[in-house]
C-alpha cells in the first residue's frame, strides 16, 4: 500500500538557518501529498499540499515540489525562525479512505 | 469558533477505569477520525466514520469503542484501562470526495492527553 518514509529527527538549528526535511513515498499511481505541522500542545494543521507531480506546495515560508522521478516530497525553509519548532509530518492518502503519515521530524530552532 | 472540539484536554486516571473523549466538529465535514499519538509523535488511526457508517476499524484492543450519534460527533469510549493506553488521543474530520485522490486534507482538534496511573 501507500506509505512515507521520512527522515527521522530530531533536527536543531539556529535561527535563520536552512531547513530540509526529507520524505520519499511509494504509492500506485500519483495521490496527492501533504505536510502537516503540529506546534507545541496542538494538534496538527495542514501545513502544504500538492496534488500532482511537478507541483510545488508553499505556505509561510515552507516549500514542497512533488518529484515523481525521485518519489520525493521535501519540505524545505530558506530563513527559519524559533515559532518555527514543531513537528512535521509527510504524509499521503492510502486507497481506503486513510491518510499514512510519517514518523514525523521533530524541529528545534535556536534563538 | 473551534472547527473541532475535544474534550476533556487532559484526563488523569487509574487502572481498570472506563472513560470517554468526546469530539465534535461544525465544519459540516461527512467523515470523523480517531489517532492516537504515543510519547514518540507516531500517529496511529484507530477508527473513521463516515456519515455514521464505521469505514476504519484498525486493530485495536475491543476495550475501544467508538460511537457516532451523528455526522457531527464522534466519541471514544474506553473500557478497562491500562497503563500502555497512555497518549494523546487526536479527533479529526474530513470531507471525503472519493477513496483515493480526494485530498484528504484533515481537520484536527487540539487532542485530549490521557494519563494511567
Amino acid at each position: 500500500g501507500n506509505s512515507v518514509t521520512q527522515m527521522e529527527g530530531p533536527v536543531t538549528l539556529s535561527e535563520e538557518a536552512f531547513l530540509t526535511i526529507n520524505c520519499t513515498y511509494t504509492a500506485t499511481g500519483y495521490p496527492s501529498l501533504f505536510w502537516y505541522v503540529q506546534y507545541p500542545g496542538e494538534g496538527l494543521q495542514l501545513l502544504l499540499k500538492a496534488t500532482k507531480a511537478d507541483d510545488k506546495g508553499s505556505n509561510k515560508g515552507f516549500e514542497a515540489t512533488y518529484r515523481k522521478e525521485t518519489t520525493s516530497f521535501h519540505l524545505e525553509k530558506g530563513s527559519v525562525q524559533v515559532s518555527d519548532s514543531a513537528v512535521y509530518f509527510c504524509a499521503l492518502p492510502t486507497n481506503d479512505y486513510k491518510l499514512s503519515f510519517g514518523a514525523g521530524t521533530t524541529v528545534t530552532v535556536r534563538a | 469558533d473551534t472547527a473541532v472540539s475535544q474534550t476533556p484536554k487532559y484526563l488523569v486516571t487509574q487502572m481498570g477505569n472506563d472513560k470517554s473523549i468526546k469530539c465534535e466538529q461544525n465544519l459540516g465535514h461527512d467523515t470523523m477520525y480517531w489517532y492516537k499519538q504515543d510519547s514518540k509523535k507516531f500517529l496511529k488511526i484507530m477508527f473513521s466514520y463516515n456519515n455514521k457508517e464505521l469505514i476504519i476499524n484498525e486493530t485495536v484492543p475491543n476495550r475501544f469503542s467508538p460511537k457516532s450519534p451523528d455526522k457531527a460527533h464522534l466519541n471514544l469510549h474506553i473500557n478497562s484501562l491500562e497503563l500502555g493506553d497512555s497518549a494523546v488521543y487526536f479527533c479529526a474530520s474530513s470531507q471525503i470526495t472519493d477513496s483515493y485522490s480526494g485530498a484528504n486534507v484533515l481537520t484536527f482538534g487540539a487532542g485530549s492527553r490521557l494519563t494511567v496511573l
